[in-house]
C-alpha cells in the first residue's frame, strides 16, 4: 500500500512571497499520478495540481509548480507570488485517494 | 467542470438512528467514488472505495457493518451510518473519479453529521 507524508503541520508566508510545501511518498509501483489538494475555510477540496509519474516534466498551473523527484520520492508543490485567498489546508495524495496529514498554510498581509 | 454534489451539507440525528448521506456526480460517470471522514484540523481518513455495481472496499478498522456505502449507479453512491452514536459525529466527504485509474477525484461539499 502507497503512503503519503507531510511533515509540515503548519507554515506561514508573506503576502506576494514564495511558499513550499513538502510530501513525500512510498510506492512500489512506476507508474502512477499525485495530486495536490486544498482545502479552504469552506471545507471544499480543490484540485490545485497533478503530475504523472512516468513525465520528468513539472507541472504547473499559474502559480503553482511541482518539483518532483521520482528516485526521490518527492513532490513539493512551490506556489509563487502567494495571495491571501491561498489560506488553506494542502494536501498531497496518491492515485488512490489516499491523502498525507496535510499542511495549514497561511498568507499574512 | 466535474460537479459532485453531497446531500446533506448538515443533518442532526438522535443516538440509535440511521442517516443517509448522498453523493451525486451531476456531469459525469463516476465509476469509482470514495468516502472519507475528517475530524477537525486533521487530513482526510479514507473510509472506502466503492466501484459501481460492485461492493465497498472498505480500509481497516472501518465497521461496514455500521457505515453502509451503496454505488448502484454511475451517478449515486450512498453512506448509511446505522445505529448512530455521538461518537459518529464528525465531517463526511465523497469524492468521485471518471473511469481510468489515474484520473482525478472531484469531491463534495461534505456533511456536517451530529448525533445527539
Amino acid at each position: 500500500a502507497q503512503t503519503v507524508t507531510q511533515s509540515q503541520p503548519e507554515m506561514s508566508v508573506q503576502e506576494a512571497e514564495t511558499v513550499t510545501l513538502s510530501c513525500t511518498y512510498d510506492t512500489s509501483e512506476n507508474n502512477y499520478y499525485l495530486f495536490w489538494y486544498k482545502q479552504p475555510p469552506s471545507r471544499q477540496m480543490i484540485l490545485v495540481i497533478r503530475q504523472e509519474a512516468y513525465k520528468q516534466q513539472n507541472a504547473t498551473e499559474n502559480r503553482f509548480s511541482v518539483n518532483f523527484q521520482k528516485a526521490a520520492k518527492s513532490f513539493s508543490l512551490k506556489i509563487s507570488d502567494s495571495q491571501l485567498g491561498d489560506t488553506a489546508m494542502y494536501f498531497c495524495a496518491f492515485y488512490d485517494m489516499r491523502f498525507g496529514a496535510g499542511t495549514r498554510l497561511t498568507v499574512k498581509p | 467542470g466535474a460537479v459532485v454534489s453531497q446531500h446533506p451539507s448538515w443533518v442532526i440525528c438522535k443516538s440509535g438512528t440511521s442517516v443517509k448521506i448522498e453523493c451525486r456526480s451531476l456531469d459525469f460517470q463516476a465509476t469509482t467514488m470514495f468516502w472519507y471522514r475528517q475530524f477537525p484540523k486533521q487530513s482526510l481518513m479514507l473510509m472506502a472505495t466503492s466501484n459501481e455495481g460492485s461492493k465497498a472496499t472498505y480500509e481497516q478498522g472501518v465497521e461496514k457493518d455500521k457505515f453502509l456505502i451503496n454505488h448502484a449507479s454511475l451517478t449515486l453512491s450512498t453512506l448509511t451510518v446505522t445505529s448512530a452514536h455521538p461518537e459518529d459525529s464528525s465531517f463526511y466527504i465523497c469524492s468521485a473519479k471518471r473511469q481510468g485509474t489515474y484520473t482525478e477525484a472531484f469531491f463534495g461539499q461534505g456533511t456536517r453529521l451530529t448525533v445527539v
